[in-house]
C-alpha cells in the first residue's frame, strides 16, 4: 500500500506566473483535500474533491483552483502568484472519514 | 478570534519528562479532534482521534477532550528526544460546514538527552 505522494518537492516561482502541483492519493482513497501551511502555521483549507467534484472550499480566492481525476490523483492551479503565496502545500486523502486523512510530505513553493 | 487556538511554544523539556500540549476552541460543532505530529521537511501524521469527551490512551501517549469547556489535551509520558516534532491539533467540522479540518498552531516540541 502506497502513501500520498506530492511533486515537485521544491518549486520557485516568479511573482505572476502559474504553478501546478500534483498528488497521487493513497490506494483506495476517493476524497483528497488540499491545504497551504505558511512557516510557523497549522495547516489551513483550499477546497476538496470528492469523486471528481469539488465539495468544500477554504476562504481562498479563485485563482486557486483545482482538479481530481478518475484515479483519484489531484492537481492545485495557482494563477498570478503573489509573494503571499509562498508556503507548504499539502495534499491528503481519505477514504471518506474525516478523521482519516493522510498527508503527503508537502510541495514547498517559494514566489520571489 | 481564531476557531483553534494552540499555543505556539516552543517547549524544551528533559528526556523521561510528561509533556502537556493543549488547544481550545470556539466551534461546538467540531465531531472528530486530532492530534498530528510533524516532523521538519515532512506532513503531518495522525497520532490520535477521539470522538466525545473523556480519554483515549495508546502508548504513551493520551488524548482528553472536554467538551463542555472546548478544551482538548495531549499528555506524552516518558518523553523522548524522536518525540521533537511540531505537534499540531485539529478539528473536524459537520459536514454541512464543509467537512474540513481546521488545525491550530503548532506546538513545536523539543525533548533534550
Amino acid at each position: 500500500e502506497t502513501g500520498v505522494t506530492q511533486s515537485p518537492t521544491h518549486l520557485i516561482k516568479t511573482r505572476g506566473q502559474q504553478v501546478t502541483l500534483r498528488c497521487s492519493s493513497q490506494s483506495g482513497h476517493n476524497t483528497v483535500s488540499w491545504y497551504q501551511q505558511a512557516l510557523g502555521q497549522g495547516p489551513q483549507f483550499i477546497f476538496q474533491y470528492y469523486r471528481e467534484e469539488e465539495n468544500g472550499r477554504g476562504n481562498f480566492p479563485p485563482r486557486f483552483s483545482g482538479l481530481q481525476f478518475p484515479n483519484y490523483s489531484s492537481e492545485l492551479n495557482v494563477n498570478a502568484l503573489e509573494l503571499d503565496d509562498s508556503a507548504l502545500y499539502l495534499c491528503a486523502s481519505s477514504s471518506g472519514q474525516t478523521y482519516g486523512y493522510t498527508f503527503g510530505s508537502g510541495t514547498r513553493l517559494t514566489v520571489v | 478570534q481564531k476557531e483553534v487556538e494552540q499555543d505556539p511554544g516552543p517547549l524544551s523539556v528533559p528526556e523521561g519528562a510528561i509533556v502537556s500540549l493543549n488547544c481550545t476552541y470556539s466551534n461546538s460543532a467540531f465531531q472528530y479532534f486530532m492530534w498530528y505530529r510533524q516532523y521538519s521537511r515532512k506532513g503531518p501524521e495522525l497520532l490520535m482521534y477521539t470522538y466525545s469527551s473523556g480519554n483515549k490512551e495508546d502508548g504513551r501517549f493520551t488524548a482528553q477532550v472536554d467538551k463542555s469547556s472546548k478544551y482538548i489535551s495531549l499528555f506524552i509520558r516518558d518523553s523522548q528526544p524522536s518525540d521533537s516534532a511540531t505537534y499540531l491539533c485539529a478539528m473536524s467540522a459537520p459536514y454541512n460546514q464543509g467537512g474540513k479540518l481546521i488545525f491550530g498552531q503548532g506546538t513545536e516540541l523539543s525533548v533534550k538527552p
